[in-house]
C-alpha cells in the first residue's frame, strides 16, 4: 500500500529534551516536506526536500533541522524544543515536475505536546 | 511572497444545496493552485489542482473548482452537498518546492 508513515504518532515532552520525528514513503517520490498545522493558522511549511541532500527553508524553519540522506526518510528534529512547537506535525512526499511539486500525499500527523 | 486566502473560517450548508468554498492568491507569476481536504482526525487528501488551462478543473468526490484570473480567485464548488463532505478545506499556492496554504475553512453540511 502507498502510504507516508509517521513516528511517532503522539508525543509528550519537557522543555530542551530533544526528539526526532521519523517520516518514511514507500512511493519513490522525490520530494518530502514538513508541516504544522495550529488552529487559525492553517498549515504552515518548515522545510522541504526536492531531493536527496537537498533541503530547503519553508515558511516556519526555526527551532527545527532536517536530513535527507535517503530517498525514502526525512526526519524532523527538535533540537531544543519549546512550548510553541506544541503542534500537530505532518510529513507530505510528492512526485516533482518541471514546474515543481505536484499533488502531495500526507501522513497520519504527530501531535507533539512540549512541556 | 506568494499566497493565499480563505475568507471564511465556517460555511454551513444544507445537505443536496450546491456549496462553494472561497479562495483567492496572490502570486508574482503563473499560479499554480491546490485544494486539500482534512476529515477528522486525519490527514490531508488532495482533491484537485490548477496549473493551466481549463478554467473549470475537475476534481476527487465530485468537487470542481473555477480558476478566475481577472478575480484572483479558485473557489471550490459542489453542485449537491452530502452530509460525508463535512471537513476542513484548505487551499494552497506552489512556488516550486515551497508551498503555502491559506487557514482552512471548516465545511458543514446539515441534513
Amino acid at each position: 500500500e502507498a502510504q507516508v508513515t509517521q513516528n511517532p504518532r503522539y508525543l509528550i515532552t519537557v522543555t530542551g529534551k530533544k526528539l526526532t520525528v521519523t517520516c518514511s514513503q514507500n512511493m519513490n517520490h522525490e520530494y518530502m516536506s514538513w508541516y504544522r498545522q495550529d488552529p487559525g493558522l492553517g498549515l504552515r511549511q518548515i522545510y522541504y526536500s526536492m531531493n536527496v541532500e537537498v533541503t530547503d527553508k519553508g515558511d516556519v524553519p526555526e527551532g527545527y533541522k532536517v536530513s535527507r540522506k535517503e530517498k525514502r526518510n526525512f526526519p524532523l528534529i527538535l533540537e531544543s524544543p519549546s512550548p510553541n512547537q506544541t503542534s500537530l506535525y505532518f510529513c507530505a512526499s510528492s512526485y516533482q515536475t518541471s514546474g515543481g511539486v505536484d499533488e502531495q500525499f500526507f501522513g497520519p500527523g504527530t501531535r507533539l505536546t512540549v512541556l | 511572497a506568494q499566497s493565499v486566502a480563505q475568507p471564511e473560517d465556517q460555511v454551513n450548508v444544507a445537505e443536496g444545496n450546491p456549496l462553494t468554498v472561497k479562495c483567492t492568491y496572490s502570486v508574482s507569476g503563473n499560479p499554480y493552485l491546490f485544494w486539500y481536504v482534512q476529515y477528522p482526525n486525519r490527514g490531508l487528501q488532495f482533491l484537485l489542482k490548477y496549473i493551466t488551462g481549463d478554467n473549470l478543473v475537475k476534481g476527487s468526490y465530485g468537487f470542481e473548482a473555477e480558476f478566475n484570473k481577472s478575480q484572483t480567485s479558485f473557489h471550490l464548488k459542489k453542485p449537491s452537498a452530502l452530509v460525508s463532505d463535512s471537513a476542513l478545506y484548505f487551499c494552497a499556492v506552489r512556488d516550486f518546492g515551497d508551498m503555502r496554504f491559506g487557514a482552512g475553512t471548516r465545511l458543514t453540511v446539515k441534513p
